[in-house]
């Protein structure tokens, strides 16, 4: 079945870092790849997704590129900031009309000032 | 509603009780899942509806777990005798087929605890 594997966390960066969660999944056809954030004391909401190969989904300075070939959707951000402190959720959908999305187990991430 | 809402934010109850957890999907989307998020876990998926029937239980952990949805709209989830590995936020989320993107909308979850 599919499934999604992301970094394992927490990660504790300072303002201004790069930032790189690594997640790779295994799907069979052509999946939909999503980045869901979830801030202190809210539900997950979309940060970004990509809905094919090579297409890069962007997003409040997170970017990540759909490689199908290495199986990956790395989330990236240059220059993180205090606001960016979540959980960081990778998941897949898969090429059918509806039905459910696989999720990683989130990575945490804290930066300070 | 603007998005999805679910009750109660919290809930406390003891070992053996029953609970039901409510789910109000975003108006118009068809299609609502319920996924339950551990400590320290990842979201696990129990259940999908496509307008009140559901092509997908496979994750629903045990019999007494059991969800229903009437009306294409509100959704519960219900927990018979609930034990203390129950203990989690369930997390409720819609979507619409319509222009289908994967994209899922979820509300904030119930937190349940089970004594």
């Amino acid at each position: 079945g599919d499934s999604v594997t992301q970094m394992e966390g927490p990660v504790t960066l300072s303002e201004e870092a790069f930032l790189t969660i690594n997640c790779t999944y295994t799907a069979t056809g052509y999946p939909s790849l999503f980045w869901y954030v979830q801030y202190p004391g809210e539900g997950l909401q979309l940060l970004l997704k990509a809905t094919k190969a090579d297409d890069k989904g962007s997003n409040k300075g997170f970017e990540a590129t759909y490689r199908k070939e290495t199986t990956s959707f790395h989330l990236e951000k240059g220059s993180v900031q205090v606001s960016d402190s979540a959980v960081y959720f990778c998941a897949l959908s898969g090429n059918t009309n509806a039905g459910k999305s696989t999720f990683g187990d989130g990575t945490t991430l804290t930066v300070k000032p | 509603g603007a998005g999805v809402s679910q009750s109660p934010s919290n809930k406390v109850t003891e070992k053996g009780k029953d609970v039901e957890l409510r789910c109000d999907p975003i108006s118009g989307h068809t299609a609502l899942y319920w996924y339950r998020q551990s400590l320290g876990q990842g979201l696990e998926f129990l259940i999908y509806f496509q307008g009140n029937s559901a092509p997908d239980k496979s994750g629903l952990p045990s019999d007494r777990f059991s969800a229903e949805r009437t009306g294409g709209s509100v959704s519960t989830l219900t927990i018979q005798r609930t034990q203390q590995e129950d203990s989690a936020v369930y997390l409720c989320a819609s979507s619409s087929p319509a222009g289908w993107t994967g994209e899922l909308f979820f509300g904030e979850g119930s937190r349940l605890t089970v004594l």
